[in-house]
């Protein structure tokens, strides 16, 4: 039962550099996201997808790149890093049961530091 | 936006005595609401879904009650344990922004032996 699994665990950028987080789930879930979570912030939303081809905008999408071409995959690129999306990354996913997401499952995050 | 309040941001209790954990929220047409805990270093993991329909759910030691018309979810845990020591976060969800769960800070739990 592999549920939601991300890539790298843990990544040490330098400012400016590209990199893309990977996700994947198995559970043939519509509905992927993206949090970061910083302390005293909380979890906040980047970005959403409700199906293959479809995306949306969540709280903090500057600086970030997504694109839905699987169900089962849901990468977040960066396009330029600063040291200000030093953070931990959650991908999370669910079912859309009666047009609403159901239970929401969480990966193991990615810790990201930009120096 | 749904803006979710969680209440106390912070408890420390001895082995065995009842959790109580609230949960209040500004939009109250949600069409579910969910618990999730957070060990440290960890992803959240999913304590709880409540239906908008339903105004309780049970899972073992835990209990979450859910009071749409003012706004709140409680989060009961019963005889709690060392091993529930983490953080609690709750996220209800409204009908008109479904795709954008808005979560609460969390109440960071400290059960002590």
């Amino acid at each position: 039962n592999a549920g939601v699994t991300q890539t790298p665990k843990f990544q040490v950028l330098k400012t400016g550099q590209s990199m893309t987080l990977q996700c994947a789930q198995d559970m043939n879930h519509e509905y992927m996201s993206w949090y970061r979570q910083d302390p005293g912030m909380g979890l906040r939303l980047i970005h959403y997808s409700v199906g293959a081809g479809i995306t949306d905008q969540g709280e903090v999408p500057n600086g970030y790149n997504v694109s839905r071409s699987t169900t089962e995959d849901f990468p977040l690129r960066l396009l330029s890093a600063a040291p200000s999306q030093t953070s931990v990354y959650f991908c999370a996913s669910s079912s859309l049961a009666g047009g609403y997401t159901g239970e929401l499952f969480f990966g193991e995050g990615s810790r990201l530091t930009v120096l | 936006k749904q803006e979710v309040t969680q209440i106390p941001a912070a408890l420390s209790v001895p082995e065995g005595e009842n959790l109580v954990l609230n949960c209040s929220f500004t939009d109250s047409a949600i069409y579910n609401l969910q618990w999730f805990r957070q060990d440290p270093g960890k992803g959240l993991t999913s304590l709880l879904l409540i239906q908008s329909s339903q105004r309780e759910q049970t899972s073992g030691r835990l209990n979450a009650s859910l009071d749409k018309s003012s706004g709140r979810s409680t989060l009961y845990i019963a005889a709690s344990q060392p091993g529930d020591s983490a953080t609690y976060l709750c996220a209800p969800p409204p009908t008109d922004s479904w795709g954008k769960l808005q979560f609460g800070a969390g109440t960071q739990v400290v059960v002590t032996p």
